[in-house]
């Protein structure tokens, strides 16, 4: 089964800092989500990348297959970035539909 | 579109009742995904369906949990009887296209049913 290592698990940042999340996993992978959980629940899926770097705004997803090893970075950070983060990932050994989540990382920026 | 929507928002209930939870996917999704949520173990995917065939339910609990999608724009997680350590966050998401999430489909997710069992 495939474990999803999310670091750091809490992050304080001043409005502005650019900001990383990293995401580990032990077997190779199809595809890696990342997600937004807003601080009332809600989730939303930001990037879904098998390769490469995909970028959105300010947020950047970046994925390096042979490390197993994701990164979202967030630059120009802003209070309304609060959130939890999470990292997901498809495998390959496992069924279909079947995404492994990390625990999240919880993301608080003052102004 | 509306997004996935979710019924209800939130739901308390004694042990031991039978408690259903709806959702309905977005207009030509054709995967669906339910999904609980707690914190001690996080987001986990319980069961998922692809053209309203249940394709992986590994990670239904128990026997106590079912669920059901008879047609292509609703489904239903029904918890029978239901137990306080089923309090969490039920979460149905739904995809376009093949909805293989190991191949990456970008997942739509709804706000959430809040679960009490007391």
């Amino acid at each position: 089964k495939n474990e999803v290592e999310q670091s750091p698990q809490n992050l304080t940042a001043q409005e502005g800092e650019f900001i990383t999340i990293n995401c580990s996993y032990s077997v190779g992978i199809s595809a890696l989500h990342w997600l937004q959980q807003h601080p009332g629940g809600g989730i939303v899926s930001l990037f879904m990348l098998s390769s490469g770097k995909k970028k959105h705004g300010r947020l950047i997803a970046t994925i390096n297959i042979q490390e197993k090893h994701s990164s979202l970075h967030i630059t120009a950070s802003h209070p309304r970035d609060s959130a939890v983060y999470i990292c997901a990932v498809g495998d390959y050994g496992g069924s279909q539909g079947n995404l492994i989540f990390g625990k999240g990382t919880k993301l608080s920026v003052k102004p | 579109d509306a997004g996935v929507i979710q019924s209800p928002r939130h739901e308390v209930t004694e042990m031991g009742q039978e408690v259903t939870l709806r959702c309905k996917p977005i207009s030509g999704h054709n995967s669906l995904f339910w999904y609980r949520q707690t914190m001690m173990r996080g987001l986990e995917l319980l069961i998922y369906f692809n053209n309203n065939v249940p394709i992986d339910d590994s990670g239904m609990p128990e026997d106590r949990f079912s669920a059901k999608m008879p047609n292509a724009s609703f489904s239903t997680l029904k918890i029978q009887p239901s137990e306080p350590r089923d309090s969490a966050v039920y979460f149905c998401a739904s995809s376009q296209s093949p909805g293989l999430a190991g191949l990456g489909e970008t997942q739509y997710f709804g706000p959430g049913t809040r679960l009490l069992v007391l």
